[in-house]
C-alpha cells in the first residue's frame, strides 16, 4: 500500500491566490482528516469526513477555507484567497472504522504564502 | 473541552539511556484513546504507541512503553535504550471514541546525545 498521498509537497504562492491541496487516502479507509500544523497553534483539526460526508468542520478557520471529498479516494482543501497567516504544514490522514483505530498520516504539504 | 498538555518543550537524553516524556489530559469521557506520535525532521507523523482507556495494562512496543494513570489523567512515554534515531518531536494525542479527530499536545523536542 502506498500510504496516504498528498500533493503538492511544497507550495509557494502569493497573497490573494487560490491554493488547492490534494489528498488520496489509503484504499478502504472510510475516515479522512485534514490537520494544520503551525508553530503558534501546533497541530489542529480543520475538518474530517466519514464515508465522504463532512462530520466536523468546526476547525475550518473561515470562509476562505473549503474542503471536499467527491469520492472515497480523493479529497481537496482549498484556500481562496490565501493570506500569509495561512502558511503552515497541512496534513491529511485517513483511518478505518474496521481497523485498530489508527490514523495514518500523509507526508504533509508545506504551504508558504508570501 | 478536551485538552492535552505536554509540559516539557525540550528534553535531552544520552544514547543508551532512558527518558520519560510527560503528558496530561483533561476529559470527562470514559471511552477514549491515547497516542504518542513521533515527528522526525522529515515531518512525517509516525505512530509510536497507543493506549485504550478501558485497559489497565500499560501498552508496550519494543523500547517504548507508557505509564497510564487514568485517575490522574496522565500518560507518559518511556523510551529505553535511546538511539540517535529517536531524536524527534513527540506528540501526545487524545481521541474520544473509536474514531474521530485527534487532539494534540504542543509536543516535546527530544535530543539524543551520542
Amino acid at each position: 500500500d502506498a500510504g496516504v498521498i498528498q500533493s503538492p509537497r511544497h507550495e509557494v504562492t502569493e497573497m490573494g491566490q487560490e491554493v488547492t491541496l490534494r489528498c488520496k487516502p489509503i484504499s478502504g479507509h472510510d475516515y479522512l482528516f485534514w490537520y494544520r500544523q503551525t508553530m503558534m497553534r501546533g497541530l489542529e483539526l480543520l475538518i474530517y469526513f466519514n464515508n465522504n460526508v463532512p462530520i466536523d468542520d468546526s476547525g475550518m478557520p473561515e470562509d476562505r477555507f473549503s474542503a471536499k471529498m467527491p469520492n472515497a479516494s480523493f479529497s481537496t482543501l482549498k484556500i481562496q484567497p490565501s493570506e500569509p497567516r495561512d502558511s503552515a504544514v497541512y496534513f491529511c490522514a485517513s483511518g478505518s472504522s474496521s481497523s485498530y483505530n489508527e490514523q495514518f498520516f500523509g507526508p504533509g504539504t508545506r504551504l508558504t504564502v508570501l | 473541552a478536551q485538552t492535552v498538555t505536554q509540559s516539557q518543550p525540550e528534553m535531552s537524553v544520552q544514547e543508551a539511556e532512558t527518558v520519560t516524556l510527560s503528558c496530561t489530559y483533561d476529559t470527562s469521557e470514559s471511552d477514549y484513546y491515547l497516542f504518542w506520535y513521533k515527528q522526525p525532521p522529515s515531518r512525517q507523523m509516525i505512530l509510536v504507541i497507543r493506549q485504550e482507556a478501558y485497559k489497565q495494562q500499560n501498552a508496550t512496543e519494543n523500547r517504548f512503553s507508557v505509564n497510564f494513570q487514568k485517575a490522574a489523567k496522565s500518560f507518559s512515554l518511556k523510551i529505553s535504550d535511546s538511539q540517535l534515531g529517536d531524536a524527534a518531536m513527540y506528540f501526545c494525542a487524545y481521541r474520544w471514541g473509536s474514531q474521530g479527530n485527534l487532539i494534540f499536545g504542543k509536543g516535546t523536542k527530544l535530543s539524543v546525545k551520542p
